[in-house]
C-alpha cells in the first residue's frame, strides 16, 4: 500500500469553529509531514514528525496544533481560524535515513475558512 | 535556510517537442532533489529524483541532470505530449525539509 489518505477531502468552517484534519498512511514510514499550499503556489511546510515526535515547526501560528497519536496517524486540529488560511492542506510521509527521503502526498483537505 | 530558484515560471510547447525546466539551490548540504508535477485539484506526484552523488538519471522521456559545484539542476521532458501539460516543482532535500522552487506551468500545444 503506497497510499496516504487524508479526511476530510473539503472542509468549511467558520472563524470560531473547532476542527481536525486526518491523515493516514501504512507504509511503514516515520516521518509525517502537513503542508499548506495556496492556488498555484508551492506547497509550504508547516509540521515535520518524526518517530511521532515533533521535530520541526515552521514558526506556525498556534491556531493549527498538530499531532501525531501513533505512527500511521496524524492530525491538524484548528481552532480561530482567519479567512487568510484558506488553503490545500497536504500531508506527506516518508521513510527516515540517509537513503529513502522520497514523500509521498496525501490528497489533501481543501479548506475554507468563513 | 534553503532556497530554491526555478525558471522559468511558465512554458509552452509545441506537441513533439523538449521541454526543460532549471532550478538552483543555495545549501551545499541538499542531498536529495525531487521533482514533482501536479495537475489541477490534484496532490504532487514524484516523477524521478536524483541523489547528491549521482550526475544525471533518465526514465523513459523524463531526464534529470545535477551540477553539484554549480548548485543547479535540470529537469528535461522530449517528445512532450498534451499529458504532460501540468505544474511542474523542483525541489531540494535538506535534514528533512523539502525547500520547492516556485514551480513551472507547463503547457503543451497539440
Amino acid at each position: 500500500d503506497t497510499e496516504v489518505t487524508q479526511t476530510p477531502k473539503h472542509l468549511v468552517m467558520g472563524m470560531t469553529n473547532k476542527k481536525s484534519l486526518k491523515c493516514e498512511q501504512h507504509m511503514g514510514h516515520r516521518a509525517m509531514y502537513w503542508y499548506k499550499q495556496k492556488a498555484k503556489k508551492p506547497p509550504e511546510l508547516m509540521f515535520v514528525y518524526s518517530y511521532e515526535k515533533l521535530s520541526i515547526n515552521e514558526s506556525v501560528p498556534s491556531r493549527f496544533s498538530p499531532e501525531c497519536p501513533n505512527s500511521s496517524l496524524l492530525n491538524l486540529h484548528l481552532h480561530a481560524l482567519q479567512p487568510e488560511d484558506s488553503a490545500l492542506y497536504l500531508c506527506a510521509s516518508s521513510q527516515v535515513g540517509r537513503s529513502s527521503y522520497e514523500q509521498y502526498f496525501g490528497p489533501g483537505t481543501r479548506l475554507t475558512v468563513t | 535556510g534553503e532556497n530554491v530558484e526555478q525558471h522559468p515560471s511558465t512554458l509552452s510547447v509545441q506537441e513533439g517537442d523538449s521541454a526543460v525546466i532549471k532550478c538552483t539551490y543555495s545549501d551545499s548540504a541538499s542531498n536529495y532533489f525531487p521533482w514533482y508535477k501536479q495537475e489541477l485539484g490534484k496532490r504532487p506526484q514524484l516523477i524521478i529524483d536524483i541523489r547528491s552523488n549521482v550526475g544525471e538519471k533518465k526514465d523513459q522521456r523524463i531526464a534529470v541532470t545535477l551540477n553539484k559545484t554549480a548548485k543547479h539542476f535540470s529537469l528535461h521532458i522530449t517528445e512532450t505530449q498534451p499529458e504532460d501539460s501540468a505544474v511542474y516543482f523542483c525541489a531540494a532535500h535538506n535534514d528533512y525539509k523539502l525547500s520547492f522552487g516556485a514551480g513551472t506551468t507547463v503547457t503543451v500545444r497539440a
